[in-house]
Order: structure tokens, then sequence, then C-alpha cells
């Protein structure tokens, strides 16, 4: 059965502290790898990794992928408030028509 | 422009009531998505149209009926629905549902409550 599992399920940081979160999976026919941050509602694309060893950053915000190890971190650096939010990880998979698989999130509080 | 729209952003029904969910994009995007999502859970893929056709049903019980009726439109109705299926409906789009630019964009949500 396909999965993907993050970790840690939540956590709670000051203000200025870097964070990493974790996502592996067991998928056959991996594709890519997504992560997203919700806060209220709709959850907002932060990337989409589908090769092995390649950073994507955006400002504060890294992710590298692993194949080989079958999992993937996000970074945050000089978190904010504004950071605060439920970080979700989707596998998608080759021959399931767009079906993303869904960790079940990791819940960061930032602090100020 | 990566923006999908929904409406209502809120929504109150009770069981015996028939009420409709609309979801809009204007990305050019060929492929459509509902999910369900409870609180403090991920989402749930309920269907998949893709060029305006269902692609996908994930065993979704018939109270829920998916319609689309042009590329950038997507609507869920929703008749006899249980208490158990309040939750915020999530409506996602992307380039296309077999190719390697499936990177889904989310729609804001619609928080429906049944009593």
């Amino acid at each position: 059965e396909d999965k993907v599992v993050q970790s840690p399920l939540s956590l709670v940081v000051h203000e200025g502290d870097t964070v990493t979160l974790n996502c592996s999976y067991e998928v056959t026919n991996f594709r890519s790898l997504l992560w997203y941050k919700q806060e209220k509602k709709a959850p907002t694309f932060l990337f989409m990794l589908t090769s092995s060893g390649i950073e994507k950053k955006s400002g504060r915000l890294s992710s590298i992928l692993d194949k080989k190890e079958l999992f993937s971190i996000l970074n945050i650096t000089a978190t904010q408030t504004g950071d605060s939010a439920i970080y979700l990880c989707a596998v998608g998979i080759y021959n399931q028509g767009g079906k993303l698989i869904f960790g079940q999130g990791t819940e960061l509080s930032v602090k100020p | 422009d990566t923006e999908v729209t929904q409406t209502p952003k809120h929504l109150v029904m009770g069981m015996t009531n028939k009420k409709s969910l609309k979801c809009e994009q204007h990305m050019g995007h060929r492929a459509m998505y509902w999910y369900k999502q409870k609180a403090k859970k991920p989402p749930e893929l309920m269907f998949v149209y893709s060029y305006e056709k269902l692609s996908i049903n994930e065993s979704v019980p018939s109270r829920f009926s998916p319609e689309c009726p042009n590329s950038s439109l997507l609507n869920l109705h929703l008749h006899a629905l249980q208490p158990e299926d309040s939750a915020l409906y999530l409506c996602a789009s992307s380039q296309d549902q077999w190719g390697n630019q499936e990177t889904q964009y989310f729609g804001p949500g619609t928080r429906l409550l049944v009593l």
C-alpha cells in the first residue's frame, strides 16, 4: 500500500529558529513529491520535486529530495510567526491519474 | 495567476436540503479535482475530471454528484447529506491529469456544516 509519513506531527519553535520537516514515502511508480503550506483554508503550493539532490529554494524555504532513501526535507530558516501552519507533503504516482498521496501533515507553531 | 475560486465560503444545510458547491479556474487547466478534508487530517480525493470527463471516482457515496459544465467550472451537487459529511471541501486544478505538470493548485475551500 502506498504510504507517505511526515515527522514530526507537531513542532513548536521560537521566531528566528531553523526547522526541518521530514517526509518519507513508500510508493510504487514515484513521479513527484509536493510540499504545501496550509493555514486556515487552502493548501498553498510551495515546491514540486522530481529529481534527487537538486535543492529548490524560495526565500527562507528550501527543499530537497532523496529518491534513493525515499525522503524529502523542508527547511525553514529564520522562522517568523507567519510560518505557523500545517505543512503537507504529497506524492504523485505514475498511472494514478493525478492522484496525490498525502502525509498527515506537520503542524508548525512559531512563537514570538 | 494560480487562482482557483470557490463559492460559497461557508454553507450550512439540513439533511433534506439540496445545495451545490462551485469551483472556477482560468488557468487553462484541463484537470480538476474535488477533495474532502476533515479537521486535523490531510485532504482526501473524491473525484477527478480530465478534459471535462469524470476520470476518477474514489467510491464516493451517490449523495455527492460532481459536474463539469466546461473546462473552467466544476460543481459538486449535494443531496441528503449526513452530519458526518461536514468538512472542508477543496477544489484543485492542474494543467493535466496524466502528464508531468501535475502540480495541483487549491481553492480556498467551502466549509460545510450538515445539521
